[in-house]
């Protein structure tokens, strides 16, 4: 079954950086998109990009252009998701998820979140 | 502020039908049949329950239905049972320079 592990809470200082990982198995890597959504406390969803596991190629929201890089390790399957320069209201639970269809609408599978907590 | 407007609830009783609203523009909503909406239980990951504005993925009940006019789409959940309170939202492919966009989520309450 399709399975995508994300890494462990993380607590930052602002303006550091987060690295998230999301192990992904059950299917192939490498024939579906990867979305990563973030979900402030309280809050609603919001799509931060998409990378094509198998070029490696990404997408990104303008709102994180220049502060997000989304990368792949097709040797163990994972994909990584790297904020910089965060700020307070960074904090948030971090998903990834599998896209399964070209309107990049249909994320099948989800990762358990992991939460990001910015604070000096 | 998102790009997607939901109202912010919406309930009703047991055996009831709602009808949740999704609201974009002639970028998003209204240029493509590319909406899903997502169910999000308290901390839990959404599940999609509908894509490409009215399909159901294989295992969501046939109480929930899609459709879209114009610039909305909507979601509607026939025969409400217990197990339907959580939070909805809706999602669309865009032409703008964020190719998907999230709606602000509405909080369904089966009374």
């Amino acid at each position: 079954q399709v399975q995508l592990v994300q890494s462990g809470a993380e607590v930052k200082k602002p303006g550091a950086s987060v690295k998230v990982s999301c192990k992904a198995s059950g299917y192939t890597f490498s024939k579906y998109f990867m979305h990563w959504v973030r979900q402030a406390p309280g809050q609603g969803l919001e799509w931060m990009g998409i990378i094509n596991p198998s070029a490696g190629t990404t997408t990104y929201a303008q709102k994180f252009q220049g502060r997000v890089t989304m990368t792949r390790d097709t040797s163990t399957s994972t994909v990584h998701m790297e904020l910089s320069s965060l700020r307070s209201d960074d904090t948030a639970v971090y998903y990834c998820a599998r896209e399964v269809s070209s309107s990049w609408t249909v994320a099948d599978s989800w990762g358990q979140g992991t939460l990001v907590t910015v604070s000096s | 502020q998102s790009a997607l407007t939901q109202p912010a609830s919406v309930s009703g009783s047991p055996g009831q039908s709602i009808t949740i609203s999704c609201t974009g523009t002639s970028s998003d909503v209204g240029r493509y049949n590319y909406v899903s909406w997502y169910q999000q239980h308290p901390d839990k990951a959404p599940k999609v329950m509908i894509y490409d504005v009215t399909n159901r993925p294989s295992g969501v009940s046939n109480r929930f239905s899609g459709s879209k006019s114009g610039n909305t789409a909507y979601l509607t959940i026939s025969g409400l049972q217990a197990e339907d309170e959580a939070d909805y939202y809706c999602t669309s492919y865009t032409s703008t320079m964020t190719p998907v966009v999230f709606g602000g989520g509405t909080k369904l309450t089966v009374l």
